[in-house]
């Protein structure tokens, strides 16, 4: 299973609101997680399940969509919310999507 | 508190083999999946290897197959990743990750052990 996240980048200011997309090559069901990775750091895991919030997540952080689309939404933009975001499923196996760079201006 | 701490990672030439180790604690290791992602520089994140509870059932990326074995010992909370005929691009941040729950993602990372293969 093939996973295509978009906007390879997306710079937004803060208070904004940032949408990014992922999109399975085949249904993944709702087994599809959200991680933040910034620099240096360790990937966080979000989202599992599509839309469940791991635990010391913020509410500004959100996950929607079932089958093949789905979406991470980031309310509220703050300067720490700069990372890269991957989407990963894990229907059949395991896959990451490319991920999405949030740069905050 | 969950604890991941890789060892066993460096350098290496090309052909060669290694292995990493990942000391776990913090949970009831014996419970959960554990697997192996990298990362290579300037690239994302990528599945390596995954194994269930009982080590029984292993899983690997194609890149990946039949050059490393997964492992782990339950009694030692440690898992392992056999690497061998490394290639350049194995080069790579190894992380050993801990899954949430059955299909679920990796909710624990340890900090990542980094593998250059070059002569």
């Amino acid at each position: 299973i093939v996973l295509t996240q978009s906007p390879v980048t997306l710079s937004l200011s803060a208070g904004e609101r940032a949408i990014l997309s992922c999109r399975a090559s085949q249904s993944v069901s709702s087994f599809l997680a959200w991680y933040q990775h910034k620099p240096g750091q360790t990937p966080r895991l979000l989202i599992y399940e599509a839309s469940n919030r791991a635990t010391g997540i913020p509410a500004r952080f959100s996950g929607s969509g079932s089958g093949t689309d789905f979406t991470l939404t980031i309310s509220g933009l703050e300067p720490d919310d700069s990372a890269v975001y991957y989407c990963q499923q894990r229907s059949t196996g395991w896959t990451f999507g490319q991920g999405t760079r949030v740069e905050i201006k | 508190e969950v604890h991941l701490l890789e060892s066993g990672g460096g350098l290496v030439q090309p052909g060669g083999s290694l292995t990493l180790s990942c000391a776990a604690s913090g949970f009831s290791f014996s419970t959960y999946g554990m697997a192996w992602v990298r990362q290579a520089p300037g690239k994302g994140l990528e599945w390596v290897s995954a194994l269930n509870d009982n080590g029984l059932a292993t899983w690997y990326a194609d890149p990946v197959k039949g050059r490393f074995i997964i492992s782990r010992d339950n009694s030692l909370y440690t898992l392992f990743l056999q690497m061998s005929d490394l290639r350049a691009e194995d080069t790579a941040i190894y992380y050993c990750v801990k899954e949430q729950g059955y299909r679920l993602p990796f909710d624990h990372w340890g900090q990542g052990m980094m593998v250059t293969v070059s002569s």
